[in-house]
């Protein structure tokens, strides 16, 4: 079975560094992962997507200098990471695999929760 | 960047209605478009991708059709399952971009 596992929520404060994680199983092949936010009670927000194979990362301009996005094929794991949060980094993070043929986000990790409050 | 517009925005709907939402793209494009479904506390689900195509496992109640800047989701016979916010997804050029959402109410 297909799979996205992600770390778990995270509680931290302004201006402390984080890493989150999104574990990939049950497939073989290299696929593109995405990371998506949705904040408290609104909309997804596409902030890039990697391609683990060559670490080929595409940034939206919302998010570039702020996240960085990196994996580790060896390990199917893709990580999305911030140096310093801001109280405007709560939300919910979401990993997501690009299908192979045609496209659209087929599989989803279950979200991480970041709090960042002082 | 290409921007997404989802209407309504929200829709009240009885079961057994057919349900139309539709998504407008500000630059044309083919048919790189995904829809999703999302209920609360869930990770979006896939329901369409490349226009219309349908995702494994999907009902066939739900379909998808258009190109260019103009897009929709149709649900042709509403059931209690699908309750829930739906989003629409470029993915034709980056940055992909999602639509704002459409939450289907109960009427």
């Amino acid at each position: 079975e297909v799979q996205l596992v992600q770390s778990g929520a995270e509680v931290k404060k302004p201006g402390e560094s984080l890493e989150i994680s999104c574990k990939a199983s049950g497939y073989t092949s290299t696929y593109w992962i995405a990371w998506v936010r949705q904040m408290p009670g609104k909309g997804l927000e596409w902030m890039g997507v990697i391609y683990p194979g060559d670490s080929d990362t595409k940034y939206s301009p919302s998010f570039q200098g702020r996240v960085t996005i990196s994996a580790d094929q060896s390990i199917s794991t893709a990580y999305l990471q911030w140096t310093s949060l801001k109280a405007s980094d709560s939300a919910i993070y979401y990993c997501a695999r690009r299908r192979g043929t045609g496209g659209g986000l087929d599989r989803w990790g279950q979200g991480t929760l970041v709090t960042v409050s002082s | 960047d290409i921007q997404m517009t989802q209407s309504p925005s929200t829709l009240s709907a009885s079961v057994g209605d057919r349900v139309t939402i539709t998504c407008r793209a500000s630059q044309s494009f083919d048919t790189w478009l995904a829809w999703y479904q999302q209920k609360p506390g869930k990770a979006p689900k896939l329901l369409i991708y490349k226009a219309s195509s349908l995702e494994s496992g999907v009902p066939s109640r739900f379909s998808g059709s258009g190109s260019g800047t103009e897009f929709t989701l149709t649900i042709s016979s509403l059931q209690p399952d699908d309750f829930a916010t739906y989003f629409c997804q470029q993915y034709n050029t980056y940055p992909w971009t999602f639509g704002q959402g459409t939450k289907v109410e109960i009427k």
